[in-house]
Order: C-alpha cells, then structure tokens, then sequence
C-alpha cells in the first residue's frame, strides 16, 4: 500500500535561519506531488506541485523553494526564513485526476 | 485565490442529528472533492464526484453537485463525537496537468456529545 511520510511534525526556528521539509512517497512510482501551506484558520495554499523529477512548478512568488531529486522525494526549502513563513506545511501525493493522500504536516514557528 | 468556499464557517451539533456542509466554486472543474482535517493533523479524502455526476454515497457520507449553480454540499448523517474535525471541498480544475487541488476555507464541525 502506498504511504506518505513527512517531517519533522513541529519545528521552531528563528528569522534568518534556512528550511529543509523532507517528504516521501512509498509504494507508487512517477506520483504527482504538492506542497500545501495551511495559515491559521485559513484553507489551503498550494506551493508548489510537481509531475516529475526535477520538475517544479510554483504557485505563488515567495521565500521558499521545492526540489525533486527523487522520484518519490519532494524537499521544501528557504535560504532564510521570515515570520511570514510561520504555518502548517502539507505534503500530498496524487496520481492522475483523483484524491489527493496528504501527509501528516510539518508546523514550523518561526520566531 | 480561493476557489471554493464553504458554508458555514462553523456548525455545531447534536450527536445523532445530520450536518450538512456547503461548497461554492467560480470555475469549470474536472472533479470536486471533500476532505477532513482533525486538528493538527493532514488531510483525509473522503469523496470524490466528477463533474458529470450528481449524488454520490459513502457510508453515511452523501454529497451532492450542482454544476449549473457551482455548488456541492456534503451530509453526515446520524453524527457522532469522532466527525468533529475541519471540512474542506476541494475542485480539480478543467485544465490539463496535475497543477493541484484549490481549497476553500473549510467548515469547522463540532459534535456535541
């Protein structure tokens, strides 16, 4: 069965410092893959979504950046975090026009 | 920007009596769909309806699309404590690609024992 991990759960970090938000897929191949950011008491946001390795493509101009070096590996990444960048990240997997599997999200405080 | 939107922001409830949950989109889509987000935590798929159907069932989730008014609505029936989460209606745009889901704001659902 296929299965999503994403991590850390929780992570505090201070203005100015850099990001890596590690997700993989297992148990599917050539997965279309999103990273989602949820601010408080908002819907979701999509960042970014690829198709395929080493193919990114981004939604919205931000402080943040998405690579795919794998296959089933998505990394979400900033060079220097703002407060802005505070929120709940979701990783998601997809195949095709169907339901969307979500990881269990990264909440980053950045202070 | 936001696509769908839910209604209402929040609903409260008896455990045993139905909820029902409303969704409202701008655009063409391919497909829309529901998912539950307890808090903290992901998001959970509960059901998908393509734009060329109107009803779909499951379990004692029934949703239903109205292509002509851009709107869906999700019902739970017979609810219980464990449905309290966040509910989001999510639409698949008509254009070509995996270019994402666009979600609305979600509807916070609290069973009351």
């Amino acid at each position: 069965s296929q299965t999503i991990h994403q991590w850390p759960a929780t992570l505090v970090q201070p203005v100015g410092s850099p990001l890596s938000l590690e997700c993989t897929v297992e148990g599917t191949s050539n997965p279309n893959l999103y990273w989602y950011r949820q601010a408080a008491g908002r819907g979701l946001q999509l960042l970014f979504y690829s198709v395929g390795i080493g193919q990114i493509s981004s939604e919205v101009p931000q402080n943040l950046s998405a690579s795919r070096p794998q296959d089933r590996q998505f990394i979400l990444s900033s060079k220097k975090l703002l407060l802005s960048d505070s929120g709940f990240y979701l990783c998601a997997w997809s195949r095709g026009r169907s339901g969307y599997t979500f990881g269990s999200g990264t909440r980053l405080t950045v202070v | 920007s936001q696509q769908g939107e839910e209604d209402p922001q929040a609903l409260s409830i008896q455990e045993g009596e139905n909820a029902t949950m409303n969704c409202s989109y701008k655009t063409s889509i391919n497909n829309l769909q529901w998912y539950r987000q307890n808090s903290g935590r992901g998001l959970v798929h509960l059901i998908l309806i393509r734009s060329n159907e109107r009803e779909k069932h499951s379990g004692r989730l029934r949703v239903t699309l109205d292509t002509s008014k851009k709107s869906s609505s999700l019902l739970i029936t017979a609810s219980r404590a464990a449905d309290t989460a966040s509910y989001f209606c999510a639409t698949d745009g008509t254009g070509g690609g995996a270019d994402g889901l666009t979600f609305g704001k979600g509807t916070h659902l609290i069973i009351q024992p």
